[in-house]
């Protein structure tokens, strides 16, 4: 079947520190892969997806490639910063209808 | 991006009371939403999936008789919880399917926090 599977957290860093949370996805055939942000509060927000094998989706600082070989899509960010604090959930969608979400990794950054 | 909105975002109500959460998508017509619950520091929960003009499909565990949902628009679902009871509350999240060919991307609502009483 389809699943992510996800590092738990919570994650404390300082900020500027890197930071890397694993994924690592179970699907048959090519999904797409997403990382999506939950702030304190708030609804999710797509951070950024990659639709085929070695594409790298980024946006506001973070990345993340598409690695088949490995059935991952592990997020990075270079220097994160206390705004960053909020539940990055990793996902997969097969044909553009059914999502499979990760359980949510919380991080926080601390000055 | 895509706008998805729900209202209202924060409902308190007596307990027996029934609560209707709105989910729009303002820019773009979405046959298949999705309502999610969420628990305080867990995951979503997947509840049902909305299919404009046809029943919703509803996760195994779900009541269809609690959790009623309308998709009677391509830009509007509603989740009404009735007889709400303080164990329904909870954060409830909906998102709408924007597709793009044979993919699709989902666009999340802001949440509607539940506090029943």
């Amino acid at each position: 079947g389809n699943s992510v599977t996800q590092m738990e957290g919570p994650v404390t860093l300082s900020e500027e520190a890197f930071l890397t949370i694993n994924c690592t996805y179970t699907a048959t055939g090519y999904p797409s892969l997403f990382w999506y942000v939950q702030y304190p509060g708030e609804g999710l927000q797509l951070l950024l997806k990659a639709t085929k094998a070695d594409d790298k989706g980024s946006n506001k600082g973070f990345e993340a490639t598409y690695r088949k070989e490995t059935t991952s899509f592990h997020l990075e960010k270079g220097s994160v910063q206390v705004s960053d604090s909020a539940v990055y959930f990793c996902a997969l969608s097969r044909g553009g209808n059914q999502f499979y979400f990760g359980t949510g990794t919380s991080l926080t950054v601390i000055p | 991006g895509a706008v998805v909105s729900q209202h209202p975002s924060w409902v308190i109500c007596k307990s027996g009371t029934s609560v209707k959460i709105e989910c729009r998508s303002l820019d773009f017509q979405a046959t298949t939403m999705f309502w999610y619950r969420q628990f305080p520091k867990q995951s979503l929960m997947l509840m049902a999936t909305s299919n404009e003009g046809s029943k919703a499909t509803y996760e195994q565990g779900v009541e269809k008789d609690k959790f009623l949902i309308n998709h009677a628009s391509l830009t509007l679902s509603t989740l009404t919880v009735t007889s709400a009871h303080p164990e329904d509350s909870s954060f409830y999240i909906c998102s709408a399917l924007k597709r793009e060919g044979i993919t699709g991307e989902l666009f999340f609502g802001e949440g509607s926090r539940l506090t029943v009483l």
